[in-house]
């Protein structure tokens, strides 16, 4: 089954670090672009980044700076390093895949809550 | 504030028609890239409803409908059903901004 599943979320002090995982099944990642998606608590959805096929990568101007994606492709896997955390970095992150169904976000992980608190 | 406009909310009575509006700007719908809508329930995993514009993807009933004219889109649902009732959310690609942008996204309650 083509499926995403996010790991690594958790609580952590504001000025922390936290690395997040998205492992991919029955497709791989270099093929595709992938992206990080959250929603804070009462708020809506939030694009925050994306890596392209050719490696590429774009953030979301509120984690320019502070959050890097990247992926293993020997692990099929997806990475979002999230540094210098603030509260407001608090909400449940989503991967997704783009590209397979023209441009859109077809499959998604179920997210991976994250905690920024002292 | 979103970089796509949406109304708060929406409501309808099981069977009615509703629709959901989406405005943009000349940097991502009105510049030609596609709109994507979404339906989400929060704590679970956003189901693509519609892409480029107007197409389903498989599985999705044909009661979703959608449609795009200058800087605004909109997604339409006949026949409602109480299971509809989620968040529903447009996104497009702003080249101003390199990325993507949600809609701050529609609630839709079903009477």
């Amino acid at each position: 089954e083509v499926q995403l599943v996010e790991s690594g979320g958790g609580l952590v002090q504001p000025g922390g670090s936290l690395r997040l995982s998205c492992a991919a099944s029955e497709f791989t990642v270099d093929t595709y672009y992938m992206s990080w998606v959250r929603q804070a608590p009462g708020k809506g959805l939030e694009w925050v980044s994306v890596i392209y096929g050719g490696g590429s990568t774009y953030y979301a101007d509120s984690v320019k700076g502070r959050f890097a994606i990247s992926r293993d492709n020997s692990k099929n896997t997806l990475y979002l390093q999230m540094n210098s955390l603030r509260a407001e970095d608090t909400a449940v992150y989503y991967c997704a895949r783009g590209g397979a169904v023209s441009d859109a976000f077809d499959i998604w992980g179920q997210g991976t809550r994250v905690i920024v608190s002292s | 504030q979103s970089v796509l406009t949406q109304p708060p909310s929406v409501s309808g009575a099981p069977g009615q028609r509703v629709t959901f509006s989406c405005t943009g700007t000349s940097s991502n719908i009105g510049a030609g890239y596609d709109v994507q809508w979404y339906q989400h329930l929060p704590g679970t995993a956003p189901k693509l409803l519609m892409y480029g514009d107007r197409n389903r993807p498989s599985g999705v009933p044909e009661r979703f409908s959608g449609a795009r004219s200058g800087t605004s889109a909109s997604l339409a649902i006949t026949g409602l059903q109480a299971e509809d009732e989620a968040d529903y959310y447009c996104l497009s690609y702003d080249s101003s901004l390199r990325g993507w942008v949600f809609g701050g996204g529609t609630k839709l309650t079903v009477l």
